[in-house]
């Protein structure tokens, strides 16, 4: 089945304590985003990649990192999380820049 | 930047039609989306117009004027599964990464 994972699908930490969400999606798409819903704010971009060791900033990205190292991967890295990204965290992937775009399950995320 | 528009929420009975609405401005337009996001669920992809005019898929329309920088979103014969979030996202070519920008979604509510 083609679809988008994301792991966890909750998660409650602590403020400093490193993570990591993970993104994978099957459909051997080049283009992935990450994405985070407020209420209120909607959905807005924290980073994206085009392709392999291709990754930019979206609108989001203070407090955030990225690395794509294979095309089906795109995980999230929050080196030092802060109540403030207290969110619920979609991933996304497209075939290609132009394409729509297939959203993970979501990762609801509280930090303390 | 891009500045992005839709009620935040409309109320419609079960049988009838709702239009819902979404006003954009972007220095470089190359398409819109509309998503569908039930409560606690990923957006689903519903359409897509890059030209002006009307696309229709089955009980869903979307229509597009560029001169206008406007869309709409036409449910017919509602079903109170499409009690639903519609999210309405616009493409800029201005941006490097083609990025998707979201409006903060419409709430649908659907009653008997």
């Amino acid at each position: 089945e083609a679809q988008v994972t994301q792991n966890p699908r909750y998660l409650i930490t602590v403020t400093g304590k490193k993570l990591t969400v993970t993104c994978s999606q099957n459909m051997n798409h080049e283009y992935m985003s990450w994405y985070r819903q407020d209420p209120g704010l909607g959905l807005r971009q924290i980073y994206y990649s085009m392709n392999v060791e291709v990754t930019d900033k979206g609108d989001v990205p203070e407090g955030y990192k990225v690395s794509r190292k294979e095309k089906r991967n795109f995980p999230l890295i929050l080196e030092s999380p802060s109540p403030n990204q207290t969110s619920l965290y979609f991933c996304a992937s497209s075939l290609a820049r132009y394409n729509e775009q297939f959203f993970g399950p979501g990762t609801r995320l509280t930090v303390l | 930047g891009q500045n992005i528009d839709q009620p935040t929420e409309m109320t419609a009975t079960e049988g009838a039609i709702v239009q819902i609405n979404c006003t954009y401005q972007t220095s470089g337009f190359n398409g819109l989306f509309w998503y569908q996001q039930h409560a606690g669920e990923a957006p689903t992809f519903l359409s897509y117009n890059v030209l002006d005019g009307l696309e229709e898929k089955g009980r869903f329309s979307s229509f597009l004027s560029r001169s206008k920088g406007y869309s709409y979103l036409l449910l017919k014969e509602l079903q109170m599964k499409d009690s639903a979030s519609y999210l309405c996202a616009v493409r800029d070519e201005g941006n490097a990464g083609n990025m998707l920008t979201f409006g903060g979604g419409t709430r649908l509510m659907v009653k008997p």
